[in-house]
């Protein structure tokens, strides 16, 4: 079965500072990956997928995660930090790979401050 | 092109009713999914329809029911309401069934009380 931990419910960061959201991942098939972002009630967007090929997926709004089998993570990046970045943000697995069934993780609150 | 429409925005029920959400998807999509949002549970999946076939159902009671028209809208509806359904049920399209990249509307939200 597939499953997604993602460490932390709440990250804090300035204004220009690094961004990091974890994700690890359970998968009994290449997984896979995805990163979705929500603003205030609004639904989901995609910030980038991981399906097979280049394990360092480039995403939008300067956001980038890395696949790494050996670890089972897919951790969510962006070098520099911007007030309009702060949202909420979900990694998810597809449950197998003809189907748009997904497993998301609880989610991760990201502030920023100036 | 248009996103995708969930109509209603907002609705309040009380505890027995029933609702029915709807769900426009993007023109050309064939294949919908449901998922409920609720703070404790999370993003929970419902159900996915490809070319009006069922070919996933969750984990939720049958309470919970779908369906899909020959135009790709989908709609879902919810009997005997409880207390507990009081959520954001988000609806997403994507063009082909499995793993592509989902388009999730703004979603319903549903309070029961």
């Amino acid at each position: 079965a597939q499953s997604v931990t993602q460490l932390g419910s709440h990250v804090s960061v300035s204004e220009g500072a690094l961004v990091l959201l974890r994700c690890n991942y359970s998968s009994s098939v290449p997984p896979y990956l995805f990163w979705y972002v929500q603003y205030p009630n609004q639904g989901l967007q995609l910030l980038l997928k991981y399906t097979t090929g280049a394990t360092l997926v480039k995403g939008i709004n300067g956001f980038e995660a890395e696949f790494k089998k050996s670890e089972t993570s897919f951790h969510l990046t962006k070098p520099s930090a911007h007030m309009s970045d702060a949202a909420e943000y979900f990694c998810a697995v597809s449950a197998t790979h003809n189907t748009d069934k997904l497993i998301f993780g609880t989610g991760t609150r990201l502030q920023v401050f100036p | 092109k248009a996103g995708v429409t969930q109509t209603p925005r907002y609705l309040i029920k009380t505890r027995g009713q029933q609702v029915t959400l709807s769900c426009s998807p993007i023109s050309g999509h064939r294949s919908v999914s449901w998922y409920q949002q609720t703070p404790g549970q999370g993003l929970q999946f419902l159900f996915e329809y490809f070319s009006e076939t069922q070919r996933n159902k969750g984990n939720f009671p049958g309470r919970f029911s779908g369906r899909q028209f020959s135009n790709s809208r989908s709609e879902m509806n919810v009997s005997t309401l409880e207390l507990g359904d009081s959520a954001l049920y988000l609806c997403a399209s994507s063009g082909l069934s499995g793993a592509n990249v989902l388009t999730f509307g703004a979603g319903s939200r549903l309070t029961v009380l």
